[in-house]
């Protein structure tokens, strides 16, 4: 299994706070991504780096920022959460030299009250 | 705009049989192709990946095929178990994009 961990694995918040989720890979892969899947929408992209400092938006990026500030850590945050993004947050990675190959996480399942 | 849409959504099927998932994609421009398994309650384990210069890729008792003319990609899987019992997730990379477009999957039930 590649080198991907997720912290917490399981959090529970109230709305209006902030929160942040964090993924460490130990893989060296230069490509970091956040997912969030949720029943009959499958999984979405929120945000992802392609290096150190270097993040884009995915497909539902709003009320979500992110940080990557070394290779082998990217912090997802929830500005202000609220109720829509509970769901189950999946982050992975990448590398030009394997075609790119996705590898996932273990996830972290966020509920927001 | 990529769509990525996978048929069934569901299948059942007694241990033994040998069994087809679909995956299809309505751009063909694609870089490549990714097959994934997912557990209840787990990550995505990657499965096969196929180049879109291929034509197919196995892995034991998993064989993947692209036609990429057709926006379509297989997975067959030999004599099934109840351990492939999960949800099977396609995804394609496109060729100028960062970005895996995924599937809703397929939810596969194998008994024995």
């Amino acid at each position: 299994d590649a080198g991907i961990t997720q912290s917490p694995r399981h959090k529970v918040t109230e709305t209006g706070t902030p929160v942040t989720l964090r993924c460490h890979q130990t893989e060296n892969h230069r490509y970091m991504y956040w997912y969030r899947q949720d029943p009959g929408h499958g999984l979405r992209l929120i945000h992802y780096s392609y290096g150190v400092k270097d993040t884009d938006k995915g497909e539902v990026s709003d009320g979500y920022s992110v940080s990557r500030s070394k290779t082998e850590d990217f912090l997802l945050t929830l500005e202000s959460a609220t109720s829509s993004q509970t769901s189950v947050y999946f982050c992975a990675i990448s590398e030009q030299v394997r075609s790119y190959e996705q590898y996932f996480g273990p996830g972290t399942r966020l509920t927001v009250t | 705009k990529q769509e990525v849409t996978q048929i069934p959504a569901a299948l059942s099927v007694p241990e033994g049989e040998n069994l087809v998932l679909n995956c299809s994609f309505t751009d063909s421009a694609i870089y490549n192709l990714q097959w994934f398994r997912q557990d209840p309650g787990k990550g995505l384990t990657s499965l096969l990946l196929i180049q879109s210069s291929q034509r197919e890729q196995t892995s034991g008792r998993l064989n993947a095929s692209l036609d990429k003319s057709s926006g379509r990609s297989t997975l067959y899987i030999a004599a099934s178990q109840p351990g492939d019992s999960a949800t099977y997730l396609c995804a394609v990379r496109g060729r100028n994009t960062d970005k895996l477009i995924f599937g809703t999957g397929t939810r596969l039930q194998v008994f024995p």
